[in-house]
């Protein structure tokens, strides 16, 4: 089970952290990947992180503006996006990936909406 | 980055009918090709991994082929909780990962 923070209202400019906790699987055996969904369009895949290693990669969109972090202790995923934009408005949804090929997303958490407004 | 395209957009089906969704990859992406179906308002839902391999739980109506650059998802007799969007995604390669821009099965 992935269960996602609240949602957010940021103005231009700030900060944003998402969290994502984890249960029911060894967080350290996957990994975990942020996908978000501008409204009324379609997935865009952002970024994943190896639970076990801690290695990130990213989408060159957001590269440079997202800061991915885990806690083993809470099995909690965090994803920090900062310089907010309007076009990052968007649930922003995170996903268990596996760590190794095939990869794919088979558990997904239920969405946290961020909406950036001055 | 590989660049996924989905055809077509969007689609009018009718209960019992066969439907057929293509997704085109930029590049060879060998069989690293997943299917998702998501609902208004819902998390998308994984239905096939690797272009083929149907997930536990997902109805035997729902079947993937394809390699290399050109994949198919195809369902056999359209239901009424099929009609939702499905996105195809390429896990080729380091994560750099990407989404088609999906196709929206609606009720003709």
């Amino acid at each position: 089970q992935l269960v996602q923070s609240g949602p957010e209202v940021k103005k231009p400019g700030a900060s944003v952290k998402v969290s994502c906790k984890t249960s029911g699987y060894i967080f350290a055996s996957f990994g975990l990947s942020w996908v978000r969904q501008a409204p009324g369009q379609g997935l865009e895949w952002m970024a994943w992180i190896n639970g076990y290693n801690g290695n990130t990669s990213f989408a060159q969109k957001v590269r440079g503006r997202v800061i991915m972090t885990t806690d083993t202790s809470t099995n909690t995923a965090y994803m920090e996006l900062r310089s907010l934009r309007s076009d990052d408005t968007a649930v922003y949804y995170c996903a268990r990936a596996r760590a190794s090929y095939p990869y794919y997303f088979d558990y997904w958490g239920q969405g946290t909406l961020v909406t950036i407004s001055s | 980055d590989i660049q996924m395209t989905q055809s077509p957009s969007s689609l009018s089906a009718s209960v019992g009918d066969r439907v057929a969704i293509s997704c085109r990859a930029s590049q060879n992406i060998y069989s690293y090709l997943n299917w998702y179906q998501q609902k208004p308002g819902k998390a998308p839902e994984l239905l096939i991994s690797a272009a083929s391999s149907l997930q536990s739980g997902v109805p035997s109506r729902f079947s993937g082929s394809g390699s290399g650059t050109d994949f198919t998802l195809t369902i056999s007799s359209l239901q009424p909780e099929d009609f939702a969007t499905y996105y195809c995604q390429q896990s080729s390669g380091t994560p750099a990962w990407t989404f088609g821009q999906g196709t929206k099965v609606e009720i003709k």
